[in-house]
């Protein structure tokens, strides 16, 4: 079936500096994305949500854009701190209430 | 206000045998959705139970069965496990019905299977 792929294995960051994760997706019908992080021995977590009919969603630190034109979404987080370190990953719901998600991108935040 | 909470935590299992993880949802949840994450890997949807019934299965074999509680809870259920049965399993719940555009999709911290 049709999945979310993420372009970067892993991203090393200075912290204070801001974070760019880039995702790309095949599925033209998905209505929904969302990015969640992931700690290690942990579940993900909800970061940020956007639905199909918005191009930009902000929240706190964190910014989320998506492409329709090119299949492509971001997550941008401003600041990153070294709690920021993690596994994120994007997810699209195609429907159902079922989501698809990507192999996932690491991201270092170096002290 | 408990999240998901599932159980046990880890678990060691030898190949052929039969394993059941269990999921209680959020509060006021009442879908669960089970997910299968292999080490560095993206969770790959298993299925997902609506009252009591399964209702959207994804790209796994018979061997991965499941369960929905009248309180909403779930059980998974893999029988004659194998080497490659080895994954995190994480157990999601959500609202059939969102509130607005907002699932309310929230996870669990998952159950470590191994297969020996």
């Amino acid at each position: 079936g049709e999945s979310v792929g993420l372009h970067l294995p892993t991203l090393s960051v200075q912290e204070g500096d801001n974070s760019i994760i880039n995702c790309a997706y095949s599925n033209s019908a998905s209505d929904y994305f969302i990015w969640y992080k992931q700690e290690s021995g942990k579940g993900p977590q909800f970061i940020i949500d956007i639905r199909s009919n918005m191009d930009k969603r902000q929240g706190q630190r964190v910014t989320v854009l998506l492409n329709k034109t090119v299949k492509h979404l971001s997550l941008q987080i401003a600041a990153t701190q070294p709690g920021d370190s993690a596994v994120y990953f994007c997810a699209e719901n195609g429907g159902n209430n079922r989501l698809a998600f990507g192999k996932g991108n690491q991201v270092v935040v170096i002290p | 206000d408990a999240g998901v909470t599932q159980s046990p935590t880890h678990l060691i299992k030898t190949r052929g045998q039969q394993v059941t993880l269990r999921c209680s949802p959020k509060s006021g949840h009442d879908t669960v959705s089970w997910y299968q994450q292999a080490l560095g890997q993206g969770p790959q949807f298993i299925f997902q139970y609506y009252e009591e019934e399964e209702r959207q299965r994804g790209n796994f074999p018979d061997r991965f069965s499941g369960h929905q509680f009248p309180n909403y809870s779930s059980e998974l259920n893999v029988n004659a496990l194998l080497l490659g049965d080895s994954a995190l399993y994480l157990c999601a719940s959500s609202l059939v019905r969102p509130s607005r555009w907002h699932y309310g999709y929230t996870f669990g911290s998952g159950t470590r299977l191994t297969v020996v």
